[in-house]
């Protein structure tokens, strides 16, 4: 049972085009986030939620959106994607913190490649 | 604002010799301290997290970090490391309250046979 699964693994594209990568979490936390992960390994916020509702949101253009439709789920909208979107994108959740939510988890990573 | 610094990019090291990554952090409130591993192709894992109490704090795969205060620091140690312990480390901390994750640059460790 894969606790926080995102899809694809994989995603090429082309420049300009507009995808999404889908996240969920089966664990019952209330907090998901968006990390990017570029080349040089380094890893950086986007945005996270909690129980659907967006309580960080980095200085990230406004091509990408992020959007929980419910609390096990966040996914990643990308518009018009461009050359240095190129990255892993990582999906991760974490109990809230009165809950405790000082650990998160993460997904497998979806690696994007724009060409 | 709140940072990690993790000095060294790279560390090749031996099979069976010790091995200690170092992790230094910025914060004007208190913290919580963590190491997270990454093996290839996967996402990161948790290794430890120091909260409160003995700032000797152990994890798995037989791996330990201590923390210190006064030098702001949060090194993660192995006293013999194996093949299979090739991988990035991360170190990150979060503020005792808030959901941001703050993560380090990662070192890279490459256990040599």
């Amino acid at each position: 049972d894969t606790a926080v699964s995102q899809t694809p693994k994989y995603l090429v594209t082309q420049m300009g085009n507009d995808k999404s990568i889908k996240c969920e979490q089966n664990l019952g936390h209330d907090t998901m986030y968006w990390y990017k992960q570029d080349s040089k390994k380094f890893l950086k916020i986007m945005f996270s939620y909690n129980n659907k509702e967006l309580i960080i949101n980095e200085t990230v253009p406004n091509r990408f959106s992020p959007k929980s439709p419910d609390k096990a789920h966040l996914n990643l909208h990308i518009n018009s994607l461009e050359l240095g979107d190129s990255a892993v994108y990582f999906c991760a959740s974490s109990p809230w913190e009165g809950q405790g939510g000082e650990k998160l988890f993460f997904g497998s990573g979806t690696q994007l490649s724009v060409l | 604002a709140q940072s990690v610094t993790q000095l060294d990019s790279q560390v090749p090291v031996f099979e069976e010799a010790p091995v200690e990554l170092r992790c230094n952090y910025s914060s004007s409130v208190s913290v919580y301290l963590f190491w997270y591993v990454q093996y290839p192709n996967q996402g990161l894992q948790l290794l430890l997290k120091y909260l409160s109490g003995s700032t000797l704090v152990k994890g798995i795969n037989g791996f330990e970090a201590e923390f210190n205060k006064s030098q702001t620091s949060f090194h993660l140690r192995k006293p013999s490391v194996h093949i299979s312990d090739t991988a990035e480390y991360f170190c990150a901390l979060k503020s005792n309250y808030g959901q941001n994750f703050v993560f380090g640059p990662g070192t890279r460790l490459s256990v040599l046979p």
